[in-house]
């Protein structure tokens, strides 16, 4: 079992839709996530992290975790073409990353 | 500030030579990691440095690899006697002392004939 897992996708959705990116972690013990984007043939760049419980929300993107599930979403409301890119989860406290999920936003 | 850099952007190498990559991370930034990825894989973890000491090696890493950053400042990655299996984009990361979010560099892309 890998320690970060993510669907990769790709996930496509029409522009102006709510796109869901989901991720599951192993270890239990893990408090802090990242969400990264990845453009093709460009260097992963944060979007955003969360330390916490429930929801983190940060203009278009809302962060939710749930340590009791083991699992770190990403929403991405009101989609645009530009959202189209790799989005990563990261475990920061072991400096783990998913393979990523492929988001397609169709205009 | 510009930002972390890398060099080279590019390496092409015979199998079984010797390659070092250097990266400048932002400056001010006390922590240091060096990521490696695949074509449709996410980064996978190398090494970590808090100023010149290396705090994390991955148990994946062989000990072909090897890094330094000898003054806390720039770092260097060094793959001895590479193999095909090494070809991949390597990234250069660094966090300020005060938070954890990792900024990354554009990373050297090693292709071993």
């Amino acid at each position: 079992q890998k320690e970060v897992e993510q669907n990769s996708g790709p996930l496509s959705v029409p522009e102006g839709a709510i796109a869901s990116l989901n991720c599951t972690y192993s270890d239990r013990g893990s408090q802090s996530f990242f969400w990264y984007r990845q453009y093709s043939g460009k260097s992963p760049e944060l979007i955003m992290f969360i330390y916490s419980n429930g929801d983190k929300e940060d203009g278009r993107f809302t962060a939710q975790l749930n340590k009791a599930s083991q699992y770190v979403s990403l929403l991405i409301r009101d989609s645009q073409p530009s959202d189209s890119a790799t989005y990563l989860c990261n475990n920061f406290n072991k400096f783990y990353f998913g393979s990523g999920t492929k988001l397609n936003v169709k205009p | 500030d510009t930002g972390v850099s890398q060099d080279p952007r590019h390496k092409i190498t015979k199998r079984g030579q010797n390659v070092t990559f250097r990266c400048d991370p932002i400056s001010e930034h006390n922590r240091l990691y060096w990521y490696r990825q695949t074509l449709g894989q996410g980064p996978e973890f190398l090494t970590y440095f808090q100023n010149e000491a290396q705090l994390e090696k991955s148990r994946l890493l062989s000990d072909r690899f090897s890094a330094e950053r000898p003054k806390g400042s720039f770092s260097t990655l060094e793959i001895q006697r590479t193999e095909q299996g090494d070809s991949a984009m390597y990234l250069c990361a660094s966090s300020p002392r005060t938070a954890p979010e990792q900024f990354f560099g554009p990373g050297t892309r090693l292709t071993v004939l």
